[in-house]
């Protein structure tokens, strides 16, 4: 079973514009990760957020988290073509030794 | 550093086939991982483990069996391979703590079961 339900499916932007992609989960959590896979290739880790935080940057990246809503977002700012990929939220349950994935957002960076 | 490396890159087998995937990792992780991709799908966990000589059943461990015999190799097998296991295998490693840190993946193997 999924736990985390990323939204949008897709997303086209023009380069230079931001991105935000969504991610809702249903359980308490010990944290949430954001990874990315370009095509035909392995996810890459972006940033982990723990239950206790509620945002965090890392260069272009956002993450917020509302364990309130069950929900966290990513933001890309000054997108570029190279963040063309897909977007994996991932969540942890409390006292879990498992990671549960998202279906992912698939982002388009027009040039 | 590789990181985390797999073989094949790319296999085609036919029901009933058997075979075995091999996950390296050069990072000194603890914990390794076996997941699959699917179409449209996000990774599901197949087979972890926490340690050398360890293992523990995913999410969708039927089919699969896997063995961590030296800490830096963890092996994914199919004894009796069939078309609904054709997927993408992604392995993955972690340090100490496990999914409360970040996860580095392998490249992939696309496997095709006929």
């Amino acid at each position: 079973s999924q736990q985390g339900e990323e939204d949008p499916q897709a997303l086209s932007i023009q380069e230079g514009e931001n991105a935000t992609m969504n991610c809702s989960y249903k359980t308490s959590i010990n944290n949430l990760q954001w990874y990315r896979q370009n095509s035909g290739r392995g996810l890459v880790h972006l940033i982990l957020i723990r239950s206790n935080e509620r945002e965090k940057h890392s260069g272009r990246l956002r993450v917020t988290l509302d364990t309130s809503k069950k929900s966290s977002s990513l933001l890309i700012t000054a997108s570029r073509a190279a963040d063309t990929a897909s977007y994996f939220c991932a969540t942890v349950d409390q006292g879990a030794q498992k990671l549960v994935f998202g279906q992912g957002t698939r982002l388009t960076i027009n040039p | 550093n590789a990181g985390v490396t797999q073989t094949p890159k790319f296999r085609v087998l036919k029901t009933g086939q058997s075979m075995t995937l091999l996950c390296a990792q050069d990072m000194n992780h603890e914990y390794m991982y076996w997941y699959r991709q699917d179409p449209g799908m996000g990774l599901r966990l197949i087979h972890y483990s926490v340690g050398e000589g360890t293992t523990a059943k995913g999410e969708v461990p039927d089919g699969y069996n896997v063995s961590r015999l030296k800490k830096q190799n963890f092996l994914l097998g199919l004894e009796s391979a069939a078309p609904s296991q054709t997927s993408v295998y992604f392995c993955a490693s972690s340090a100490v703590g496990g999914v409360y840190n970040e996860q580095f993946f392998g490249p992939g193997t696309r496997l095709t079961v006929l």
